[in-house]
């Protein structure tokens, strides 16, 4: 099936500084969906992409959909503390509303 | 903003016995809904898709008679866990789709279920 690769597995930084994580896949897509998920908890919606190409922010959150509709990435800036978690990215595979998740990037955030 | 809710979070059971999961869309209505297992550190796996009045689609290795889900209507679907086992524990979260894509898939907080 299709797949999501997303990168990095995992980061660690400082509290202030910017973060950039991304999504790959040899499959076209026509929605990218960024989650956030804390421990314990479903994951919870950050930004929706539904056009290549297109450029989203929410706060300190950016995401991208790649022109070639096979990438996104989402950044955060100015990181703080409650960022921490694993951010996931998810789109639903063509032709049905199956969602594909990337393995996720897990954040942790360094007073 | 749509809302999907998850009972019980946490649920302790014995080898052997039953459990059930609900999912409800609580402004919504979900002519379907998704069912997905979270092992440890590692991303969501899709289980079913729930639809309303009408069986679940099962994915390729998921037994359709151990996760038994029921829709019966356009606000709720449950999971029950059968003849639970201690691999059966793990966290299991639900999803649904308020009002087309526009708005993203939502998900339920999860349920912990942790079979002794």
């Amino acid at each position: 099936g299709q797949q999501l690769n997303q990168s990095p597995q995992s980061m660690f930084i400082q509290e202030g500084e910017d973060v950039s994580m991304n999504c790959t896949s040899s499959s076209i897509f026509n929605t990218w969906l960024w989650y956030k998920q804390d421990p314990g908890e479903g994951p919870v919606l950050l930004i929706a992409l539904y056009k290549a190409g297109e450029l989203t922010s929410n706060g300190r959150l950016t995401a991208q959909f790649g022109i070639t509709r096979k990438d996104s990435f989402l950044n955060i800036s100015a990181s703080i503390p409650s960022d921490v978690g694993i951010y996931f990215c998810a789109a639903p595979e063509g032709g049905s509303e199956k969602l594909v998740f990337g393995k996720g990037t897990k954040l942790t955030v360094n007073p | 903003g749509a809302v999907v809710s998850q009972h019980p979070s946490r649920v302790i059971c014995k080898s052997g016995t039953s459990v059930k999961i609900e999912c409800r869309s609580l402004d919504f209505q979900a002519t379907t809904m998704f069912w997905y297992r979270q092992f440890p550190k590692q991303s969501l796996m899709l289980m079913a898709t729930s639809n309303e009045g009408s069986k679940a689609t099962y994915e390729q290795g998921v037994e359709k008679d151990k996760f038994l889900i029921n829709h019966a209507s356009l606000t709720l679907s449950t999971l029950t866990v059968t003849s639970a086992h201690p691999e059966d524990s793990s966290f299991y979260i639900c999803s649904a789709i308020p009002g087309g894509t526009a708005i993203g898939y939502t998900f339920g907080s999860g349920t912990r279920l942790t079979v002794v």
